[in-house]
């Protein structure tokens, strides 16, 4: 099956700095990727869905601000979360949909500690 | 908007028996995807498998199964013959067919465990 990476796996930082997450697309190209948090013991929960050279969407209650989502070609898409704060610690899950097919796939996810 | 309900926060299974996860669903298109995604505690989200709406046949893949009711909008997985592997978190999930609404929408989550 299609590969999707994320990195780093796993990041700690201090209140106030920005964090950039990756997700690529390893072996197939996407149009559109989803960016997805997860709170302990709760469900995933989509942030924003993003199309390749254009401007995310973002889901209600989800600052465009903070977590800003780039885009910029097939394979790539990053989320940098600005001016963290300790309740921005969450697991961000990324999701990558196969050109024009039905197919989604996740990323590992990854672990942002603010402290 | 659509909306995903696991009402099984926990579910509890003998290895080697069969149980069944339930989910329900609300949305007023007649044509979308539905799937149970397996998260393990490594937080991988993997599919499990996957409903066309429009399919009335039941999908099946190997020892997962499901029970799709459309006009109830009813989605239940059934593990059979359960192994300790399968102990994990499972979601069920809504996806739209229309391209310009085709994010997925998870449930709450079940968490299964698998007793040896």
């Amino acid at each position: 099956g299609a590969v999707v990476s994320q990195h780093p796996s796993r990041v700690i930082c201090k209140s106030g700095t920005s964090v950039k997450i990756e997700c690529r697309s390893l072996d197939f190209q996407a149009t559109t990727m989803f960016w997805y948090r997860q709170f302990p013991k709760q469900s995933l929960m989509l942030m924003a869905t993003s199309n390749e050279g254009s401007k995310a969407t973002y889901e209600q209650g989800v600052e465009k601000d903070k977590f800003l989502i780039n885009h910029a070609s097939l394979t790539l898409s990053t989320l940098t979360v600005t001016s963290a704060h300790p309740e921005d610690s969450s697991f961000y899950i990324c999701s990558a949909r196969v050109i024009a097919g039905n197919e989604q796939f996740f990323g590992p996810g990854t672990r942002l500690t603010v402290l | 908007a659509q909306t995903v309900t696991q009402s099984q926060p926990e579910m509890s299974v003998q290895e080697a028996e069969t149980v069944t996860l339930s989910c329900t669903y609300d949305t007023s298109e007649s044509d979308y995807y539905l799937f149970w995604y397996k998260q393990p505690p490594s937080r991988q989200m993997i599919l499990v498998i996957r409903q066309e709406a429009y399919k009335q046949q039941n999908a099946t893949e190997n020892r997962f199964s499901v029970n799709f009711q459309k006009a109830a909008k009813s989605f239940s997985l059934k593990i059979s013959d359960s192994q300790l592997g399968d102990a994990a978190m499972y979601f069920c999930a809504y996806r739209s067919s229309r391209y310009n609404n085709n994010d997925m929408r998870f449930g709450a989550g079940t968490r299964l465990t698998v007793k040896p």
